[in-house]
């Protein structure tokens, strides 16, 4: 079975702090993505990755960066945290690049901003 | 670009009555239409997907249904069960350049079944 982890399930930052998530996925997925989840708003996409070192803005990348160095690892930086960052965070990643294929999606990251 | 509406967004039922939650998009080029389940304190997970060359697919209690004329696919949920409770959402792929698709996602329905 496909794993996505994330490095915590709960976080608790004061606004202006650096914070990091990690996702890691060991299914050897080319493709990796983070979304944000708030009531109401479904799933947005932040940022994107369909290769090592590549990345993408998604739908609602401000305040956000991300960095892949290594295919299995899918890292989400807020630079500076903002009470409006609260939220939860889904990384998830699929096989391949051009076909539309399942997400796999990890436990999730509820970040409170303080 | 693609914009996916999903309704109702709460839904409460009498355990083994039926539910149907539909989605509508907007981007004519979208070709996959996954649908995923949601339980407390989890990631979603994927219950059924259908493709545009096919107008419905079924998998026990679930099923899909895809009218791409209409623009609209449903969920359709038989003999529910308490273990149904979740919230479920929908989702449509778009192209993205030459970076292949992703998925814009629906705003979820929550649903109940009620014992």
């Amino acid at each position: 079975d496909v794993k996505v982890t994330q490095s915590s399930r709960y976080l608790v930052k004061r606004t202006g702090e650096k914070v990091f998530l990690e996702c890691v996925q060991d299914m050897d997925h080319e493709n990796m993505f983070w979304y944000r989840q708030d009531p109401g708003l479904g799933l947005r996409l932040i940022y994107f990755s369909y290769d090592v070192k590549m990345k993408e803005k998604g739908d609602i990348p401000e305040g956000y960066s991300v960095s892949r160095e290594k295919k299995e690892r899918f890292s989400l930086i807020l630079e500076s945290a903002s009470t409006n960052q609260t939220s939860m965070y889904l990384c998830a990643s699929t096989l391949g690049q051009r076909i539309a294929d399942t997400q796999y999606f990890g436990p999730g990251t509820r970040l409170t901003v303080l | 670009g693609e914009n996916v509406e999903q309704h109702p967004s709460t839904l409460s039922v009498q355990e083994g009555d039926s539910a149907v939650i539909k989605c509508t998009y907007s981007d004519s080029a979208s070709n996959y239409f996954p649908w995923y389940k949601q339980e407390l304190g989890k990631g979603p997970q994927l219950i059924i997907d259908i493709r545009s060359n096919v107008g419905e697919k079924k998998d026990q209690r679930i099923a899909v249904t895809l009218n791409k004329t209409a623009k609209h696919f449903s969920l359709h949920i038989t003999e529910t069960q308490p273990e149904d409770s979740a919230v479920y959402f929908c989702a449509a792929t778009v192209f993205r350049d030459n970076y292949g698709q992703n998925f814009v996602f629906g705003p979820g329905t929550r649903l109940s079944v009620l014992p």
